[in-house]
């Protein structure tokens, strides 16, 4: 199956500051790509789609300013968390559709002190 | 909203026995489904997938049950393994729609 890489596979930062994850097609190209959160124990929650060359579309309740999202390339998309605060700690993963299945990341565990 | 569900959050299954875990959903309009594993700290891997033109589906020790009339969705196991020890999601949508819609996971344990 097609390759989707992310990292960092997990993040640690002070409450304030700004966190970039990266998730990567390695083997094919994706025009929209996928991002996810979830938290313990919990089923996953689409944040937002990813469109290479336009702005990503949001999920109702999930802050644009808050979570920016770029998709310069056919093989890259970045999931910014701006200003990270606790309640922003949780496990992010992100997807990309290829040979018409959805593959995921593995994801990136955000740790906010 | 319409939302795909599940309501028994862990199985327990002795090494060797088969497994079956259920999905029920809601949105009629639903025409692909989707059975993903996930270990701790990982993303989903995707196990098999099966179409509304379908009522069964079978993958390397998987099948995928579709029943249509009652909006249900099985995912059975054969001869269980510890390596499947883990979290299953059932995932749907429907043509047009790229958005998955998650249901709340099965925690599947195999006993050595």
């Amino acid at each position: 199956g097609a390759v989707v890489s992310q990292h960092p596979s997990w993040v640690i930062c002070k409450s304030g500051t700004s966190v970039k994850i990266e998730c990567r097609s390695l083997d094919f190209q994706a025009t929209t790509m996928f991002w996810y959160r979830q938290f313990p124990k919990q089923s996953l929650m689409l944040m937002a789609t990813s469109n290479e060359g336009s702005k990503a579309t949001y999920e109702q309740g999930v802050e644009k300013d808050k979570f920016l999202i770029n998709h310069a390339s056919l093989t890259l998309s970045t999931l910014t968390v701006t200003s990270a605060h606790p309640e922003d700690s949780s496990f992010y993963i992100c997807s990309a559709r290829a040979q018409e299945k959805l593959f995921f990341g593995s994801g990136t565990q955000l740790s906010v002190l | 909203g319409e939302s795909v569900g599940l309501h028994l959050p862990t199985l327990s299954v002795q090494e060797g026995d088969n497994s079956i875990i259920n999905c029920a959903y809601s949105n009629s309009a639903s025409d692909y489904f989707i059975w993903y594993k996930q270990e701790s700290g990982k993303g989903p891997q995707f196990i098999i997938d099966i179409r509304s033109n379908m009522d069964k589906r079978q993958g390397q020790r998987v099948t995928v049950l579709l029943n249509k009339t009652v909006k249900h969705l099985s995912l059975q196991i054969a001869a269980t393994q510890p390596g499947d020890s883990a979290v299953y999601f059932c995932a749907e949508n429907f043509f047009g729609n790229e958005k998955l819609t998650f249901g709340t996971g099965t925690r599947l344990t195999i006993i050595p």
